[in-house]
């Protein structure tokens, strides 16, 4: 059964602490993604990797750090740098095979700072 | 400055009747869109997409047309279905080097199907 896996669905961090969410995927796609959504807002691009140990910025990658190890795995960091980390974090994949990129979305991590 | 826009926040229609959700781009450079349908939280489901080279696409209820002219692009769902009900957003990719295609979203239009 293919797909991404976000975990934890729902996370609370106090203000000033770092915090990882998690991201996996068995659809043997090289290239992964994060994004923000805050309310009313569409969805904006941290991080993404198209290949194993590499990593290139998105829009608004400032306060958030990546790495890509393993082809499966795409963690992100949000640093206590992020000055308003609450928001809701979606994780993606592609297989940049063609033209075009479908990319195909993880159910999400809620993070809230308290 | 907005690349991909959804000019309407929401959109009401009654079950049974046709749902159309609009579009607007500005970068000439975007070759591929889509649609995602998006629950409160949960991650956006690909719903269709198109690739500029053609004007429609169709698969079941839901048919994505193009006007490359206009930089327009709408969804059109028929029937609409009370389980339609969700918060719509388009999609725009652009190749940016080495491989690589980035996605550039709306701020979606959510629909409600009303029974």
């Amino acid at each position: 059964d293919g797909g991404i896996t976000q975990s934890p669905k729902y996370l609370f961090r106090k203000e000033g602490q770092n915090v990882t969410l998690s991201c996996e995927q068995n659809l043997n796609h090289d290239a992964m993604y994060w994004y923000r959504q805050d309310p009313g807002q569409g969805l904006r691009l941290i991080y993404y990797s198209q290949i194993v140990n590499d990593f290139q910025k998105g829009d608004i990658a400032e306060g958030y750090s990546v790495s890509r190890e393993k082809k499966e795995s795409f963690p992100l960091t949000v640093t206590s740098a992020q000055k308003n980390p609450t928001a809701f974090y979606l994780c993606a994949s592609s297989s940049l095979a063609g033209l075009g990129d479908t990319q195909y979305f993880g159910p999400g991590t809620r993070l809230t700072v308290l | 400055d907005q690349q991909v826009k959804q000019n309407s926040p929401s959109l009401s229609v009654q079950e049974g009747r046709i749902s159309i959700l609009n579009c607007d781009y500005t970068n000439s450079m975007f070759d591929y869109f889509l649609w995602y349908k998006k629950y409160p939280a949960e991650g956006p489901t690909f719903l269709i997409s198109i690739s500029s080279i053609k004007d429609k696409n169709e698969d079941g209820r839901f048919t994505v047309f193009l006007n490359k002219s206009a930089k327009h692009l709408s969804l059109h769902i028929v029937p609409s279905q009370p389980g339609d009900s969700a918060v719509y957003f388009c999609a725009a990719s652009a190749y940016s080097g080495a491989g690589s295609y980035q996605l550039t979203f709306g701020k979606g239009t959510k629909l409600s199907v009303i029974p």
